[in-house]
């Protein structure tokens, strides 16, 4: 099974950097993936990482090192509308399936 | 392009009582996924179809049932309602990917929010 570890909540003032962090035990790993999700809305694709290192995608980069089962995904600029949940998931081996940390709620405030 | 759509978006049913859940696709992917979402506990998959016509479990299957017999359809029913089963339900959606490398991102509808009385 998986067990994936992310904080419960942040906040951050607008124009500001925050990182979240993302901690995973896996019995297998093929990929990790992290979500946007605003409040009573559906989780939508940020990013996704397979190999160590890090990916950058404007205001947004992730970075994984899979040797100590560690992810971090980076938001600059911090923009109101960035207040949301953000899930980190790992794909596992089999059937592409996905497994959830609980989100991080980031609040960025004026 | 429609993406993924699940009906109803809401419902409130007493316990005991019998429904379904439909999520729609219309991306031809073959990969189909049904979670519940609770407070505090992340996405948790019930079951999954790798395609039309096949349904395996998840981590919590317990007292839900799914069927796909239409590619584009996947349906999670409910046989006898219970509290514990107030949720809200999102339906994905991802294709078969190429190679090592494939990403096979998952789509989410915008969910379906159940409360059981």
């Amino acid at each position: 099974g998986q067990n994936i570890d992310q904080p419960t909540e942040m906040t951050a003032t607008e124009g500001a950097i925050v990182q979240i962090n993302c901690t995973y035990q896996t019995s297998g790993f093929n990929g990790l993936f992290w979500y946007q999700q605003h409040a009573g809305e559906a989780p939508t694709f940020l990013s996704y990482n397979v190999l160590d290192g890090l990916e950058e995608k404007g205001r947004f980069s992730s970075f994984l090192s899979r040797s100590k089962g560690y992810s971090y995904l980076l938001l600059k600029e911090l923009q109101m509308k960035d207040s949301a949940s953000y899930l980190c998931a790992v794909k596992g081996r089999v059937d592409y399936k996905l497994s959830f940390g609980a989100g991080t709620t980031v609040t960025v405030r004026a | 392009n429609a993406g993924v759509t699940q009906t109803p978006k809401f419902r409130v049913l007493k316990t005991g009582q019998s429904m379904t859940l439909l999520c729609a696709q219309d991306m031809n992917h073959e990969y189909m996924y049904w979670y519940r979402q609770d407070p505090g506990m992340g996405l948790r998959l019930i079951h999954y179809s790798v395609g039309e016509g096949t349904t395996a479990k998840g981590e919590v299957p317990d007292g839900y049932n799914v069927s796909r017999l239409k590619k584009q359809n996947f349906l999670l029913g409910l046989e006898s309602a219970a509290p514990s089963q107030t949720s809200v339900y999102f339906c994905a959606s991802s294709k078969v990917g190429q190679g090592k490398r494939a990403k096979n991102i998952q789509y989410f509808g915008a969910g379906t929010r159940l409360s059981v009385l």
